[in-house]
């Protein structure tokens, strides 16, 4: 069962314009919600995290949107770069616990 | 902070054999993680530790898995009898010891099964 759902699967936007990505949960005791981003061949590196006493944070070009009430959370990432080319992962873990459930991945392309 | 290093980086070996996996964590990292990735996924929990105590390892896939860390320091994920199906990205990351602490992640050891 996937704790995470993410989408969409693949994405494609112009260089300069934002990329958004999606991910809800089911599990209302989850408390922190972390962005992976991963190039290929190497590990995931985190990017940016949440928890949910916050509805925004932004970092630079990401910013993360949260909505308790409706169990999303999103990732924009503004200006898009060809270096921003990527999968990115959304996560989610329990407080106490130290599991991450990660999302299926997004895989964005930055069109120059 | 020289980050997570994961050794070997790929491993091909032939299906029925053992392999082991080595992860360094960071070094003022209490807490060492192994993750399982499949290709077009995210990284799956396998188990964890907190200094050389294994604190979870009911999410490990099978019995013929298993994690030591026997210092506390570096950490090593064997596979016994290897099937087809274990080929994977092996991913170890560290973190802090309180709630919530970054997972920090390594390159990862690819495993193919011949």
């Amino acid at each position: 069962q996937q704790q995470v759902k993410q989408s969409p699967q693949s994405l494609i936007v112009q260089k300069g314009g934002i990329s958004i990505i999606n991910c809800a949960y089911e599990n209302t005791a989850f408390d922190y919600f972390p962005w992976y981003q991963q190039f290929p061949g190497k590990g995931p590196a985190l990017l940016i995290a949440i928890r949910p006493d916050v509805s925004e944070k932004k970092e630079g070009r990401f910013t993360i949107s949260f909505n308790k009430s409706a169990k999303q959370f999103s990732l924009h990432i503004m200006d898009s770069q060809p270096g921003d080319s990527a999968t990115y992962f959304c996560a989610a873990s329990l407080s106490g616990a130290n599991n991450l459930f990660f999302g299926t991945g997004t895989r964005l392309t930055v069109i120059p | 902070d020289t980050g997570v290093s994961q050794n070997p980086r790929h491993k091909i070996t032939k299906r029925g054999q053992n392999v082991t996996f080595r992860c360094d964590p960071i070094s003022e990292h209490n807490r060492l993680y192994w993750y399982r990735q499949t290709l077009g996924q995210g990284p799956e929990f396998l188990t964890y530790f907190q200094n050389e105590a294994q604190l979870e390892k009911s999410r490990l896939l099978s019995d013929r898995f298993s994690a030591e860390r026997p210092k506390g320091s570096f950490s090593t994920l064997e596979i016994q009898r290897t099937e087809q199906g274990d080929s994977a990205m092996y991913l170890c990351a560290s973190s802090r010891t309180g709630g919530n602490q970054p997972q920090h992640f390594g390159d990862g050891t690819r495993l193919s099964i011949l």
